[in-house]
């Protein structure tokens, strides 16, 4: 049982294209995470949704717009692809942010994305 | 394959060893500390946390330590093993700020 999964693993597409990269959880999570991962292996957040609702937005460019149909599910949209956009993408899932006991965060496998 | 991250620490150790892997930390209001293990080709994966608490916290083959007064954290793995092999990641947060990572250090074991 995959608790956290992500589609799909590899993404190779052109400039200026459209895409958008699923997660799902079974987990039961209430919080979901996406975030990007550069070549040099750095982590940093780009999106959290808690029950539908986007909590952080840590200055992305608009171009990507995370949506989140329900609590099990945080998809990736990015509009005009651009080279600087490869990277390894990241989501993520805790149960509950904001109680000390419950905000540790699993992580899915991955979609790395290459744009050409 | 796998991108190499030029600029990553990397620890190389024998299998059988313990290992040392050292994060510093910049928030001094940071509270709740995790660190991660991603091997390659995955996603990260959960291995320890430690609340600000607490200075000492071990689990099976790892300790993390934490020491408030100089914002550094460690984890130690005993009996390093060839599937230890992977990068290690330290992150932080407090209240209710997301998690913060660190760059991350790649380990390396020697059969």
């Amino acid at each position: 049982d995959t608790a956290v999964s992500q589609t799909p693993k590899y993404l190779v597409t052109q400039m200026g294209n459209d895409k958008s990269i699923k997660c799902e959880q079974n987990l039961g999570h209430d919080t979901m995470y996406w975030y990007k991962q550069d070549s040099k292996k750095f982590l940093k957040i780009m999106f959290s949704y808690n029950n539908k609702e986007l909590i952080i937005n840590e200055t992305v460019p608009n171009r990507f717009s995370p949506k989140s149909p329900d609590k099990a599910h945080l998809n990736l949209h990015i509009n005009s692809l651009e080279l600087g956009d490869s990277a390894v993408y990241f989501c993520a899932s805790s149960q509950d942010p904001l109680q000390p006991s419950t905000d540790t965060q699993y992580f899915g496998p991955g979609t790395r994305l290459t744009v050409l | 394959g796998e991108s190499v991250g030029l600029h990553l620490p990397t620890l190389s150790v024998q299998e059988g060893d313990n290992s040392i892997i050292n994060c510093a930390y910049s928030n001094s209001a940071s509270d709740y500390f995790i660190w991660y293990k991603q091997e390659s080709g995955k996603g990260p994966q959960f291995i320890i946390d430690i609340r600000s608490n607490m200075d000492k916290r071990q689990g099976q083959r790892v300790t993390v330590l934490l020491n408030k007064t100089v914002k550094h954290l460690s984890l130690q793995i005993a009996a390093t093993q060839p599937g230890d092999s992977a990068v290690y990641f330290c992150a932080e947060s407090s209240g209710n700020t997301p998690l913060v990572f660190g760059k991350g250090t790649r380990l390396s074991v020697i059969a």
